[in-house]
């Protein structure tokens, strides 16, 4: 079993829809989560970042973690086609090692 | 952006020749890593460095090496490439963010084939 699983998609939403994005993970150790964005040919890109349970939101962008049921989700409002990426989420617990989800594709369709 | 470079951004090469990727930072940080993606996989860790001359192994290892011998410089060598590294190779680098969270951020990637 993975430490972090991630459904890879792909995933298609009409512009303007909501998106929600998943990632489950099994170690109870993990306290930092991230979601990284990743257009095509390039690096990730580091988008949100939260610590420990609760939400985090930027702009239309919401970040949350569920540490009862070791469940991360990243929510997008108002998608645009400039969403369209594959989106990876990740996690540590304090140290140096980052793990990362396989990542999503999203796209989203004008 | 965490002024990271990597080099060469394209390389094709043969099986059984030896390639090397450099990693290229310029803002002092202290730890170093190397990932490669590939589909239905993400990003798996290769290896790392904590400091100069100070590297560790990551999950999948086997077939590459890699030396620091500058802080600025992290560099990625498969002795003897095969088909099965055909792959996106990043370099990362470890930094803080606003509430002193750690985090990694990637560079730009290099695309390696071998044929």
């Amino acid at each position: 079993q993975k430490e972090v699983e991630q459904d890879p998609g792909p995933l298609s939403v009409p512009e303007g829809a909501i998106v929600s994005l998943n990632c489950t993970y099994s170690n109870s150790a993990f306290q930092y989560f991230m979601w990284y964005r990743q257009y095509s040919r390039k690096g990730p890109e580091l988008l949100m970042y939260t610590y420990s349970s609760g939400n985090k939101e930027d702009g239309r962008f919401t970040a949350q973690v569920d540490k009862s049921s070791k469940y991360i989700s990243l929510f997008i409002r108002d998608s645009q086609p400039s969403d369209s990426a594959t989106y990876l989420c990740a996690t540590h617990g304090g140290g140096f090692k980052t793990i990362f989800g396989a990542g999503t594709r999203l796209f989203v369709k004008a | 952006d965490a002024g990271i470079t990597q080099s060469p951004r394209h390389k094709v090469t043969e099986t059984g020749t030896p390639v090397t990727l450099r990693c290229h930072q310029t803002e002092n940080h202290r730890y170093m890593y190397w990932y490669r993606q590939d589909p239905g996989h993400g990003l798996r860790l290769i290896h790392y460095s904590y400091g100069v001359k100070d590297t560790d192994k990551g999950e999948v290892s086997d077939g590459y090496s890699v030396s620091r011998s500058k802080t600025e410089d992290f560099l990625l060598t498969l002795e003897s490439a095969t088909s099965s590294q055909t792959s996106v190779y990043f370099c990362a680098i470890r930094d803080r963010v606003r509430d002193n969270t750690d985090t990694q951020y990637f560079g730009p990637g290099t695309r390696l084939t071998v044929l």
